[in-house]
């Protein structure tokens, strides 16, 4: 089945600087790649999604890149600020006919410092 | 504010008691399902539920029982727990029945605690 790794565990930045976690997908069938922040006491929210089609997806200052050939994809947020600590999971799936249910990885604890 | 609304927010239990976990959506919405998450770690996918139907059960032990009175309703009764079973369950909902093809709406889930 798909497994999802994904970096690093922790991270801590500036506030303004840019935050950027990577994951990495085994099938190559999977086509659905969605980001999830959850922040404390709260369940997942999804904050950005591409699909296989697509190479890169940006808004505003959440963008997420997909690399295919590698397997891997990322997201990239820019001018962090305070409140975009929380933790962050990437998870993949695949869609349309034998379709999976989502893997997440193991999440990026964000800590953004003003 | 989440659209997914779980019931209670927090629920300690006895190893022997029976209990009840209550998700409700009003997107209209075909797909619910049910995740668990310790603490420092992903959900994980317990049940699936498609137009009312169970189509996925991950193997979960039968302390867990999931319901879907109807599409907009799912619940999880819980019997004979085990202090393991203290978690985080989380609630979502999807438009399409086929999972893994679209935005997953979670609650903000009922913290059990197991005694």
């Amino acid at each position: 089945g798909e497994n999802v790794e994904q970096h690093p565990s922790t991270l801590s930045v500036q506030e303004g600087d840019s935050a950027v976690i990577k994951c990495t997908y085994s099938d190559s069938a999977s086509n659905y790649f969605p980001w999830y922040k959850q922040e404390l006491g709260k369940g997942p929210q999804l904050i950005i999604d591409i699909r296989s089609n697509v190479g890169e997806k940006k808004d505003q200052r959440i963008a997420v890149t997909l690399n295919k050939t590698a397997k891997h994809f990322s997201l990239h947020i820019t001018e962090t600020q305070p409140e975009d600590s929380a933790v962050y999971f990437c998870a993949a799936s695949k869609g349309g006919s034998g379709n999976t249910p989502l893997v997440f990885g193991k999440g990026t604890r964000l800590s953004v410092i003003a | 504010d989440t659209e997914v609304t779980q019931t209670p927010k927090h629920l300690v239990m006895g190893m022997t008691n029976k209990k009840s976990l209550k998700c409700e959506q009003h997107m209209g919405h075909r797909a619910m399902y049910w995740y668990k998450q310790k603490a420092k770690k992903p959900p994980e996918l317990m049940f699936v539920y498609s137009y009312e139907k169970l189509s996925i059960n991950e193997s979960v032990p039968s302390r867990f029982s999931p319901e879907c009175p109807n599409s907009s309703l799912l619940n999880l009764h819980l019997h004979a727990l085990q202090p393991e079973d203290s978690a985080l369950y989380l609630c979502a909902s999807s438009l399409v029945a086929g999972v893994g093809t679209g935005e997953l709406f979670f609650g903000e889930g009922s913290r059990l605690t197991v005694l």
